[in-house]
């Protein structure tokens, strides 16, 4: 069974400064990968999401991801982080022959200071 | 023009009860999942499901089942409830080829 790790739990940021959030599955097959945001109180967002192509991916909110194969990672990154984007980060991973099921990492919960 | 909704919003119940979460989604999507948000934030699926396939995750009670009177709806069904069920429950639905997933607001469930 795949798994996903989220190596950072809680992250404190001040605004503008650079963000990367790491995230490593275990499944050596063919997979796509997604980000997603939980603000508090809210439900899950799509923040962006790789499926084949360029492993640059662009989402919303000026984030994107860097899909490595080589190194089963698609960490996130933000160049300059504000205050509003102070949520829960989830990355998720799927296989196709799993009945699309996302496997979720843990989480990393990103505060960041105005 | 909500995609994907869920009722109620919030559910607080006795240990031992029967219990129902309803989901519903516009989207016209061919598949709809739902999945379990404990206490520490940690997602795991439950249940996928479209008209010809239920996959269920093997971890899940036989106390949860899914029913689905039709594409656009999937409820959960939770029977005696237990303290350890109290959890954000959230619906998902999505396109089987397309593998994006689009949430719901979730359901936050108190057993006590």
């Amino acid at each position: 069974a795949q798994s996903v790790s989220q190596h950072n739990h809680h992250v404190i940021l001040s605004e503008a400064a650079s963000l990367e959030l790491g995230c490593n599955y275990s499944y050596g097959g063919t997979v796509n990968l997604f980000w997603y945001v939980q603000y508090p109180g809210q439900h899950l967002q799509l923040l962006l999401k790789y499926f084949s192509g360029d492993p640059l991916v662009k989402g919303i909110k000026g984030f994107e991801a860097e899909f490595i194969k080589s190194k089963f990672s698609f960490n996130l990154r933000k160049p300059s982080v504000q205050w509003s984007d102070t949520a829960e980060y989830f990355c998720a991973v799927n296989e196709s022959n799993a009945g699309n099921m996302l496997t979720f990492g843990g989480g990393t919960r990103l505060m960041v200071k105005p | 023009d909500t995609a994907v909704s869920q009722t109620p919003k919030y559910l607080v119940t006795q240990m031992g009860n029967d219990k129902s979460i309803k989901c519903e989604q516009n989207l016209g999507h061919d598949t709809m999942y739902w999945y379990k948000q404990d206490s520490k934030k940690f997602l795991k699926i439950m249940f996928s499901y479209n008209n010809k396939e239920l996959i269920i995750n093997e971890t899940v009670p036989n106390r949860f089942s899914p029913k689905s009177p039709d594409k656009a709806h999937l409820n959960l069904h939770i029977n005696s409830l237990e303290l350890g069920d109290s959890a954000v429950y959230f619906c998902a639905s999505g396109h089987r080829g397309t593998d994006t997933q689009y949430f719901g607001p979730g359901t936050r469930l108190t057993v006590l």
